[in-house]
């Protein structure tokens, strides 16, 4: 079956534009995470909705950052006024119900100029 | 402070050798440790996971080992072919009634494989 997608894959932003990425999970999978990676980096937890509720956003850098899920399915993570600072990859993850595997798509890379 | 320790940053093998990546972590309350392999471009693949009521968990070429008193494990990856060439993390994440939860990662190993 299809994996998890996102799009954009590439997204290039001014600094202060805002952004929204999105995170399409795989199909019956209530579990839903956003993570950051820095390159050269390791993934780094942002926030975790299950099913339409976010559960966890300790990860989220700054009140910059938004993520919503009002559907239980799709979820979008936004980002406000962008810095550079915000340059990295945004990875999406789902997890079946009671199952501890998370899948993850293949990311958004964003650069803010 | 970092929970999770990946050892060696980079690591250099020839093709059939056996590259051991190894992880050490601070938090006794994790209790899932999965292994995911990253290409360049791609996000991370899930490789294999193990938890701790067992000390090793084979599937196919890659093998998790588990010391749950010193609080390390390490991935084996038998007969190693150039394809395996990729950055390999570690993770570990606390169980949360039956159903995964935030993953902590480590800072990852680039493996290369020579032909």
């Amino acid at each position: 079956g299809a994996g998890v997608s996102q799009s954009p894959r590439y997204k290039v932003a001014k600094r202060g534009q805002d952004v929204a990425l999105r995170c399409d999970p795989i199909s019956g999978h209530v579990s839903l995470f956003w993570y950051q990676q820095a390159l050269g980096q390791g993934p780094e937890f942002l926030t975790y909705f299950q099913n339409e509720a976010q559960l966890d956003k300790s990860g989220l850098p700054s009140d910059r950052f938004f993520a919503e899920r009002p559907e239980g399915s799709v979820s979008t993570l936004k980002i406000q006024r962008t810095q550079q600072e915000d340059s990295a990859v945004y990875l999406c993850a789902s997890s079946p119900p009671f199952g501890y595997e998370q899948y993850f798509g293949p990311g958004t890379r964003l650069t803010v100029t | 402070q970092q929970q999770v320790k990946q050892s060696p940053q980079s690591l250099i093998v020839q093709k059939g050798g056996i590259p051991i990546i190894n992880c050490a972590y601070e938090n006794t309350a994790f209790d899932y440790f999965p292994w995911y392999q990253q290409f360049p471009g791609k996000g991370p693949a899930l490789l294999i996971a193990i938890r701790p009521d067992v000390s090793e968990k084979k599937e196919g070429r890659f093998t998790i080992s588990f010391n749950k008193s010193a609080k390390q494990f390490s991935l084996h990856i038998m007969d190693s072919q150039p394809g395996d060439s990729a950055t390999y993390f570690c993770a570990a994440s606390i169980g949360s009634g039956g159903s995964n939860y935030k993953l902590t990662f480590g800072k990852g190993t680039l493996l290369t494989v020579n032909p």
